[in-house]
């Protein structure tokens, strides 16, 4: 079965610095999707970046990046220039693109604390 | 474009009484999933519709825990009797067709709090 361990349940970054939030998977699949999700207090989990396995290049969406290395099963978000509004739960997922159903697997959350 | 509906926001109750609670998802969206989310941790999957039929219900407690989504559009998830640890927010996520990187679309959640 696969699994999605964030080791970081806090972090604190200082405005306008940069942070990375790190996650591990562990699957025997070689098809798969990534996912980082934030969800900010009180408020709707929104998706924030996407990475397809078989794409080497890593994903970016403006100030977040993500660092894939498929062969150590490890999937870090970085977010540069840190705004009072990234301070959320971070979520890393896992989703299969073979399993009938495609489950999204997530991690426990890493909470993002940014000081002004 | 409405968002994901779900009510109500906050519920409480006492162990061993019932409770229910109803998503209406993003017109059109035919995958439907309920989530319950413990504090402290991330989303478990309890149970996936797809249109009106179930995809996986592996690891909803039958026992206890029911769903439900008739004409393939509202859904709703129903707890009789709930126990203790059955506090947790229940998350509601729809998606438009069922595909490895499509993206979920979550609704507010219902926090649940059991005495």
């Amino acid at each position: 079965a696969q699994t999605v361990t964030q080791s970081q349940p806090e972090m604190s970054v200082q405005e306008a610095e940069t942070v990375t939030l790190s996650c591990t998977y562990d699957t025997s699949e070689s098809d798969y999707y990534l996912f980082w999700y934030k969800q900010p207090p009180s408020r709707q989990m929104i998706l924030v970046i996407r990475q397809e396995a078989y794409k080497q290049q890593n994903a970016t969406e403006n100030r977040f990046s993500v660092n894939f290395q498929k062969a150590a099963k490890s999937f870090s978000l970085k977010i540069s220039d840190s705004q009072l509004g990234d301070a959320a739960m971070y979520f890393c997922a896992y989703r299969s693109a073979n399993t009938g159903g495609f489950k999204t697997i997530f991690g426990a959350g890493t909470r993002l604390f940014v000081k002004a | 474009e409405a968002g994901v509906a779900q009510s109500p926001r906050y519920k409480i109750i006492e162990k061993r009484q019932s409770v229910a609670f109803w998503c209406n998802p993003i017109s059109g969206h035919a995958t439907l999933y309920w989530y319950q989310q413990i504090l402290g941790q991330g989303p478990k999957l309890l149970i996936q519709f797809q249109n009106n039929g179930v995809v996986d219900d592996s690891q909803l407690p039958k026992d206890r825990f029911s769903a439900e989504r008739l004409k393939g559009v509202d859904s709703t998830l129903k707890i009789q009797p709930a126990k203790l640890e059955d506090s947790a927010v229940y998350l509601c996520a729809t998606r438009l067709v069922l595909n490895p990187q499509g993206e979920q679309f979550f609704g507010p959640g219902t926090r649940l709090t059991v005495l």
